[in-house]
């Protein structure tokens, strides 16, 4: 079992809508839990992160945290043409040291 | 300058050369890392250094692979004998101190014919 798993998709969104992305991760330890954003071509850029249970609100971002499920997930509100992306989800915690453990993506598609 | 910056971008080697590929990273960042990015794959964690030290090299795949970061900025990743399943693309990330608060360069594509 791969520590970080994500739906490959593609994930497909009509413009405006609110698009959903998953994740879930088996090291109970991990702490901090990051999401990048990679456009086809391009090398990935941080979008945002959390360490806490809860939600954690940026713009049209949201993400959202359950270390009890081991679950993490982001929403984007309102979603553009410009948020066609694969989006990453990114863990770490005692266990792996200085590696930030990438799940594959998921491939979203927000069409006009 | 502005981001990291990475080079070659495009590097096509016969099976069996040498590579060397390198990373200038943010100014002042003192975090350094490599990671490989298989096609459709998220990034493999390859090793991190913390100014000139190498911490941790725990995810390079053989001791064909070897980094340096002599001098505590530029840091060079080298793939010796390389295989066709080295083909990828590397990429260096800076971080003023976090793990996972990384800025990745453009990436090196490394394709062994």
């Amino acid at each position: 079992q791969k520590e970080v798993e994500q739906n490959s998709g593609p994930l497909s969104v009509p413009e405006g809508a609110i698009a959903s992305l998953n994740c879930t991760y088996s090291d109970r330890g991990s702490q901090s839990f990051f999401w990048y954003r990679q456009y086809s071509g391009k090398s990935p850029e941080l979008i945002m992160f959390i360490y806490s249970n809860g939600d954690k609100e940026d713009g049209r971002f949201t993400a959202q945290l359950n270390k009890a499920s081991q679950y993490v997930s982001l929403l984007i509100r309102d979603s553009q043409p410009s948020d066609s992306a694969t989006y990453l989800c990114a863990v770490n915690g005692p266990n792996s040291g200085y590696a930030l453990n990438f799940g594959k993506g998921t491939s979203l598609l927000v069409t006009p | 300058g502005a981001g990291v910056s990475q080079s070659p971008r495009y590097k096509v080697a016969k099976r069996g050369q040498d590579v060397a590929l390198r990373c200038d990273p943010i100014s002042g960042h003192v975090s350094l890392f490599w990671y490989q990015q298989a096609l459709g794959q998220g990034p493999e964690f390859l090793t991190y250094f913390q100014n000139e030290a190498q911490l941790d090299k725990s995810g390079l795949p053989s001791d064909r692979f070897f980094a340096e970061r002599p001098e505590g900025s530029v840091s060079t990743l080298k793939i010796q004998r390389t295989q066709q399943e080295d083909s990828a693309v590397y990429l260096c990330a800076s971080s003023p101190g976090h793990a996972g608060e990384l800025f990745f360069g453009e990436g090196s594509r490394l394709t062994v014919l």
